[in-house]
Parts: structure tokens; sequence; C-alpha cells
């Protein structure tokens, strides 16, 4: 089983339409969680981290669920800008290597 | 700041050629990492460093090598170019303790 899975899509979506995404990962003992936004031919960049009681940031919610081993993204009222590949990034401490899904590409059309 | 640099930006070798892809960052980060992104590949870690002398290999290590001589510059060392190497590569950093971690604008290296 891979470490850290994700549906690659590609997720076409009209604009201002809702869409979730989810990310499972296999260690249990992974502590740290974040999800990535990669535009094309561009390098990632944080999106949002993701913490054990969920958080919000503008139009993202992020979900942690340990029991399940999951990890969700939802992105409310979708805009052509959010067009982008998204990608689940897990680690289990401080000084150890990020491990990153393959990716979950969004077409928000309009 | 310029957070994290690389050079070239593209560069294209022939198989059995050597070259070093730099990588630098201001920002006082501990942690740097070499990634290589191929299609339905995904991120891929090469090698990574939590610090000035230390060096650890990722997933992909073989064909690369890396040094760490001080906290601002990890550089990569293809030391036979082979056409499997042909990719986009990402440098990365970010401090010890974790948080978010900050990539370079990637090289694209082509081997024929």
């Amino acid at each position: 089983r891979k470490e850290v899975e994700q549906d690659p899509g590609p997720f076409n979506v009209p604009e201002g339409a809702t869409v979730a995404f989810n990310c499972t990962y296999s260690n249990s003992a992974s502590q740290s969680f974040f999800w990535y936004r990669q535009d094309c031919r561009k390098e990632p960049k944080l999106l949002m981290s993701v913490y054990s009681s969920g958080n919000e940031d503008g139009r993202f919610t992020a979900q942690l669920n340990r029991a399940s081993q999951y990890i969700s993204l939802l992105i409310r009222d979708s805009k052509l800008s959010d067009s982008a590949t998204y990608l689940c990034v897990v680690s289990l401490s401080g000084n150890t290597p990020l491990v990153f899904g393959k990716g979950t590409r969004l077409s928000v059309i309009a | 700041n310029a957070g994290v640099t690389q050079t070239p930006k593209f560069q294209v070798l022939k198989t059995g050629q050597s070259m070093t892809l730099q990588c630098a960052q201001d920002m006082n980060h501990e942690y740097m990492s070499w990634y290589r992104q191929d299609p339905g590949m995904g991120l891929r870690l090469i090698h990574y460093s939590v610090g000035a002398g230390i060096t650890d290999q990722g997933e992909v290590p073989n064909g690369y090598n890396v040094s760490r001589s001080t906290t601002e510059d990890f550089p990569l060392r293809l030391l036979s170019a082979a056409p499997s190497q042909t990719s986009v590569y990402f440098c990365a950093s970010r401090i010890n303790t974790g948080g978010e971690q900050f990539f370079g604008p990637g090289t694209r290296l082509t081997v024929l």
C-alpha cells in the first residue's frame, strides 16, 4: 500500500460548485498533515496545514480523521483560479521528510 | 528575501555527462531536500539534509550525490547522466521542527 494515496482525478467542476478531495495515509504514527497546491509547470506551495480539530481558511476547509487515517479538503464556491493539482502531504515529525501524494487535478470550468 | 533559488532553469545534457544543479536559500533553514517530479509519479525524494554536514538518502538516490557544507547551499550532482534522469528537479527548505516547506522554481533537465 502506498504511503499517501489520492484520487488523481481530474475533477471537472463548474464555477461556484463545491468539491471535496480525500487522501488516505498508511502510517498511523504520522504527526503532521498538509495540503499543497501546484499550478501547471510551477513549484508546489503550501495551501494549508491540517489540524486535528479541523480548520478553515476562507473557502477552504481541511479535516483530519486519525482513526480512519484520512485527510479531506473541501473547496466551496469554486473559482477558475482554483484550477490546479492539490497534493496531500504527511510527515512523521518535524525533521523527517514530507511524504507527498501524487496529487488530485482540479479543473474549474466557466 | 529571495527564498529558495535554483540554477539553471533549463538544461540539456548528453548521456554520460555530469553536472551540478545549484540550490540556495536565504531563510536560515536547517532542513533542505531535493525531489524529482515525473508525469504520473508525483514528487519523489532524492536526498535530504537536516543541517550542514549531514545528508541522507531519500527514495531514489541512485545516480545522484549531495553535500551540505553551508546552511545556505545544497547542490545536487549528477555523476553520469542517463535518459532516465530526464525530469523536473525541485529543491526545498524548511525549519527542522516542521512547518511550511518552501520550494524553488525547479530545473527542467533533459538527457539525450
